[in-house]
């Protein structure tokens, strides 16, 4: 167990609705990253929050969103949803240093479904 | 575009032998690697990490990298069926806050 938690564990929603997913970082780490896994490829990097600011972004429209709460867990907001955001959505927190390049820890994913 | 390939596989190997997953990465700037482990459903769980080149060992884990060629491996010795599981290599991108940048990820079998 990395200690990362995630919620819901799955979650089914209609094309167009708009979804919110949570994300409880490791204690001790301060950098929460988002990331989006379709069935049989790796994940894609949606973005990353460092100290409640947007620290990097992956080729995502703006429908995308999040945020960084004082306590270091994150929201991910995707509006307007369509069927290919049906994927697995993870969410991986590290403890930056300066450097770039910190391990990150997975949590267990929130699988969403849209009809 | 900054790419991590990988072979998806499958690939097959007997119980006890060594198993030998490869993984060649795109952008030279690359400093930091990542062998994560993904069973079916599950979310990916790390293995093991590298900055050097060179070997690393842990465990039966022994991950290689080699920055000349842009090339990293993972090598599982003493293949158990419970390492039946899709490898994912990941490569972290410094210029966006250590965004990690993964391949389509090697699904290995270990048969008895």
């Amino acid at each position: 167990e990395t200690g990362v938690t995630q919620s819901p564990t799955h979650l089914i929603k209609t094309r167009g609705q708009q979804v919110t997913l949570r994300c409880s970082s490791q204690s001790g780490h301060n950098t929460v990253s988002w990331y989006q896994q379709a069935l049989g490829q790796g994940p894609q990097f949606i973005f990353q929050y460092y100290r409640e600011e947007e620290n990097g972004r992956g080729n995502f429209p703006p429908r995308f969103s999040g945020l960084q709460f004082p306590n270091y867990s994150s929201e991910l907001n995707v509006n307007a949803l369509e069927l290919d955001d049906s994927a697995l959505y993870l969410c991986a927190s590290s403890l930056a240093q300066g450097a770039g390049g910190e391990t990150q820890y997975f949590g267990p994913g929130t699988r969403l479904l849209v009809l | 575009q900054k790419e991590v390939e990988q072979n998806s596989g499958p690939l097959s190997v007997p119980e006890g032998a060594i198993a030998s997953l490869n993984c060649t990465y795109s952008d030279r700037g690359s400093q930091s690697f990542f062998w994560y482990r993904q069973y079916s459903g599950k979310s990916p769980e790390l293995i093991m990490f590298i900055y050097s080149n060179g070997d690393k060992e842990d465990g039966r884990f022994t991950a290689q990298l080699n920055k000349a060629s842009q090339y990293v491996s993972l090598l599982i010795r003493d293949s158990q069926p419970s390492d039946s599981a899709t490898y994912l290599c990941a490569a972290a991108d410094y210029n966006q806050g250590g965004k990690l940048i993964f391949g389509q990820g090697t699904e290995l079998s270990v048969k008895p």
